[in-house]
């Protein structure tokens, strides 16, 4: 069964406008989760993360919203750049985890951004 | 500053073969990982270690064997490649592999078995 869950494959968005990615999961034991931006021919890039005792992380262009009722994040970039074009994936994990990090992905989304 | 270096990038093997995909950091990090990347399935972890001499399986381990003589290096191997084996290899290490911890990855290779 699929625990982290991204339903969108693909989004196109214009440059300037707001991009939003959304990811949802089922494990209520999940409390730390990350987002990872991949380019084509290179290794995923960490971007940006947040603990379940928060709802909002911000980190420039980038902010996470966590909804732990409905178990559900999203990732709001603003303003899209050409730059943003990438496959992001969504990502979590447990504290309950007690032997190496067992981080749970999504699908990935593909994102484009028009200039 | 290297990162996590995987080599090689690209390989083409024939069912059956075996082979070793090599994975070396720089950083001093204690955990590493394999995960392999299928369209829409995401990343899935394949087998791991919190330290050298130390290695448990992940999410999908049939087929691939690892082991972890030093901190620096973690090799997967294929024992007998089969075309479900078809798909791109990411290496990842992080300093203690705790759940808060980000990974770093390497640039991947592309494995493809005929």
């Amino acid at each position: 069964d699929q625990q982290v869950k991204q339903n969108s494959p693909s989004l196109s968005v214009q440059e300037g406008r707001i991009s939003i990615l959304n990811c949802d999961y089922t494990n209520s034991m999940f409390d730390y989760f990350l987002w990872y931006k991949k380019y084509p021919a290179e290794g995923p890039t960490f971007l940006i993360s947040i603990s379940s005792i928060k709802d909002k992380n911000e980190d420039g262009r980038f902010t996470v919203f966590l909804n732990k009722s409905a178990k559900h994040l999203s990732l709001h970039i603003v303003p899209s750049q050409p730059g943003d074009s990438a496959v992001y994936f969504c990502a979590a994990s447990g504290v309950y985890q007690t032997s190496g990090s067992r981080l749970t992905f999504g699908e990935g989304t593909q994102l484009t951004v028009n200039p | 500053n290297a990162g996590v270096t995987q080599t090689p990038k690209f390989q083409v093997l024939k069912t059956g073969q075996s082979m070793t995909l090599q994975c070396a950091q720089d950083m001093n990090h204690e955990y590493m990982s394999w995960y392999r990347q299928d369209p829409g399935m995401g990343l899935r972890l394949i087998h791991y270690s919190v330290g050298a001499g130390i290695t448990d399986q992940g999410e999908v381990p049939n087929g691939y064997n690892v082991s972890r003589s030093t901190t620096e290096d973690f090799p997967l191997r294929l024992l007998s490649a089969a075309p479900s084996q078809t798909s791109v290899y990411f290496c990842a290490s992080s300093f203690l592999g705790t759940a808060n911890e980000k990974l770093f990855f390497g640039s991947g290779t592309q494995l493809s078995v005929l």
